[in-house]
């Protein structure tokens, strides 16, 4: 079946410092895939995303490449803010329409200080 | 852009009790809507699949009788756990479809929910 694997965390890290979340998936065909973040309080919004491969999702920021090859999808920003510190999830899809289904990693709660 | 909220956000209730939470799409009509549990460290887990005016599709080991989903309008969907016991403490979030980019789910906050 389809499954995602993301890097566990806390990550902490100081302001304007490098992040790299690591997402790997298993999945049959070509799925879509997707960066989720949740804010504390606040429900999940999606970030970025990419549905076929080499393309790449950016988003605030933040840039994730569709990696056929490597089945990875790995979340990265070059200088972080402390308006960044959230939980990050990696997802994939499959199915089309409006009764996709999503597949979500665990989460990887980051945490940046000033 | 589109919202989707929760009701209520904590709940307690006793052993043996139901519990009904309430979600729905604010702003735009969500044809699909979606039911997850989230267990601490884990992923959201997808509990079932409901469609304005159909009967809900449940994910395999999801028991239909004790999570009953109704979805009788396309801004509200309601997941009422029956006869809750402590194993269904959690977090359980919904979204939502349908609305402006129609492959795209938009999340509502998550209910905690809590079994004494």
């Amino acid at each position: 079946g389809n499954s995602v694997t993301q890097m566990e965390g806390p990550v902490t890290l100081s302001e304007e410092a490098f992040l790299t979340i690591n997402c790997t998936y298993t999945a049959t065909g070509y799925p879509s895939l997707f960066w989720y973040v949740q804010y504390p309080g606040e429900g999940l919004q999606l970030l970025l995303k990419a549905t076929k491969a080499d393309d790449k999702g950016s988003n605030k920021g933040f840039e994730a490449t569709y990696r056929k090859e490597t089945t990875s999808f790995h979340l990265e920003k070059g200088s972080v803010q402390v308006s960044d510190s959230a939980v990050y999830f990696c997802a994939l899809s499959r199915g089309g329409g409006s009764n996709y289904k999503l597949t979500f990693g665990k989460g990887t709660l980051l945490t940046v200080n000033p | 852009g589109a919202v989707v909220s929760q009701h209520p956000s904590r709940v307690i209730c006793k052993s043996g009790t139901s519990v009904k939470i309430e979600c729905r799409s604010l702003d735009f009509q969500a044809t699909t809507m979606f039911w997850y549990r989230q267990f601490p460290k884990q992923s959201l887990m997808l509990m079932a699949t409901s469609n304005e005016g159909s009967k809900a599709t449940y994910e395999q080991g999801v028991e239909k009788d004790k999570f009953l989903i109704n979805h009788a309008s396309l801004t509200l969907s309601t997941l009422t756990v029956t006869s809750a016991h402590p194993e269904d403490s959690s977090f359980y979030i919904c979204s939502a479809s349908g609305g402006p980019s129609y492959n795209e789910q938009f999340f509502g906050p998550g209910t905690r929910l809590t079994v004494l």
